[in-house]
């Protein structure tokens, strides 16, 4: 069946610019995640979605970083006035609610702020 | 909250040879710790995981140990091929209904042919 899909694959953005990031998770899939992965870095985790509580936002580095999942399914990462030290690849996740919680990861979005 | 340990950072070994990859963790309350294999310009994809009630994993010739005394959890490759090379990912995290999973910051293996 289809995975995880992210659009777009890549964006080039002047400094100062917002962006949105789509995420698309796999069908039925309750919890989502999005990470950030600077080159050659880990996965920092931004922020995470299960079902209808309330997101865990612990992530985000600052009030600039927002996301939304609408009905359960599809999320938007969305980065305003972006900095260039925000370049990095978004990856986005998701998983079923419950065992064996294993994580599904999109290609990712590359991001270059200009 | 959980902090997630790697060593070594990067790993270079000879084709055929073994690979070992140590982790590890704080909570320990922790109960789940999946692997993750993240190739070049792709997504990091589940290899193998164990859960607290078992102390060794194998598939194929990829085991994962868990030491939860000591807060340590190893992956073990043997008969390194050439496409094994790739950055692995530890991690750990609660079974509970709503708890993420924490990272490690990453290994990055070369298999030398």
């Amino acid at each position: 069946g289809a995975g995880v899909s992210q659009s777009p694959s890549n964006k080039v953005t002047e400094k100062g610019k917002d962006v949105e990031l789509r995420c698309d998770p796999i069908s039925g899939h309750t919890a989502l995640y999005w990470y950030r992965q600077s080159l050659g870095q880990g996965l920092e985790f931004l922020i995470y979605f299960q079902g209808n509580s309330a997101p865990d936002k612990s992530g985000l580095p600052s009030d600039r970083f927002s996301a939304e999942r609408t009905g359960g399914s599809v999320s938007t990462l969305t980065i305003q006035r972006t900095q260039q030290e925000d370049s990095a690849v978004y990856l986005c996740a998701s998983s079923v609610h419950g065992p064996p919680y294993e994580q599904y990861f999109g290609p990712g979005t590359r991001l270059t702020v200009t | 909250g959980e902090n997630v340990e790697q060593h070594p950072s990067t790993l270079s070994v000879q084709e055929g040879d073994s690979a070992v990859i140590k982790c590890t963790y704080s909570d320990s309350a922790s109960n789940y710790f999946p692997w993750y294999k993240q190739e070049l310009g792709k997504g990091p994809q589940l290899i193998i995981d164990i859960r607290s009630n078992v102390g060794e994993k194998k598939d194929q010739r990829i085991a994962v140990t868990l030491n939860k005394t000591a807060k340590h959890f190893s992956l073990h490759i043997t008969e390194t091929q050439p496409e094994d090379s790739a950055v692995y990912f530890c991690a750990a995290s609660k079974e509970t209904s709503y708890d993420k999973v924490i990272f490690g910051p990453g290994t990055s293996l070369s298999v030398i042919p």
